[in-house]
């Protein structure tokens, strides 16, 4: 299966300011995908970053919000815009990296935004 | 309307016991179900499911489905303390290339 190695783990932020999330995956993957877990929540897909075209927003997710870099087949950053306490959440990054084997996904960055 | 549902949402039980836990999911465009364990962050794969009756098994850990009723079950035999975690259940679908979670099982395990 894939390795992805995500950063940072964690953060605290200020409300107003942003943050960007790095995955970097060690073998090469056509999709990534970007999920947030609130509190107490299950996971929710916020996009699909394809290499060499815009990402694909879920419904209640927007690009000026949640800014999508996929500059080639191993590496994606999401960028949390403007935060607001109710962004605090972990954010995560997963790929497939076979038909035959489950999602693989990064360690995940715990975001709490004060 | 929530496409997998999961029970219970949270279960306590002591060293040793078998626990299982359930996953209930659409039918349409149905392609495979699978089951990660959630212990800080990361989700863990355990199984994927795409035949009915199958058992997939690893050490104490075991899952079946069944596309006749639509749902799944997880078991664990003699849990352990390290079993303790969120189990989550998810579906993925013929034409759609991300996973669609359920809400998890809380297990927390007791010596």
């Amino acid at each position: 299966s894939a390795v992805i190695s995500q950063k940072p783990s964690r953060d605290i932020c200020q409300r107003g300011t942003s943050l960007t999330i790095q995955c970097q995956v060690d073998s090469q993957v056509t999709m990534m995908f970007w999920y947030r877990q609130q509190p107490g929540q299950s996971l929710t897909l916020i996009a699909t970053a394809n290499q060499g075209s815009e990402a694909t927003y879920e419904s209640g997710f927007v690009i000026d919000k949640f800014p999508i870099s996929r500059p080639n087949l191993t590496f994606s950053t999401l960028t949390v815009s403007n935060m607001s306490p109710e962004d605090s959440s972990i954010y995560l990054c997963s790929v497939r990296p076979t038909d035959n084997y489950g999602y693989t996904f990064g360690s995940g960055t715990r975001l709490t935004v004060v | 309307e929530d496409k997998v549902v999961q029970s219970p949402l949270s279960l306590v039980v002591h060293e040793g016991d078998t626990v299982t836990l359930n996953c209930s999911y659409e039918v349409t465009n149905f392609r495979s179900l699978l089951w990660y364990k959630q212990e800080k962050k990361a989700p863990t794969f355990l199984f994927m499911l795409t035949s009915s009756g199958i058992e997939k098994k690893s050490g104490r850990l075991s899952s079946i489905l069944d596309k006749k009723e639509l749902f799944s079950i997880l078991n664990i035999t003699a849990t352990q303390t390290g079993d303790s975690a969120v189990y989550l259940c998810a579906q993925s679908l013929s034409g759609a290339n991300n996973l669609f979670f359920g809400t998890g099982t809380r297990l927390t395990v007791i010596p």
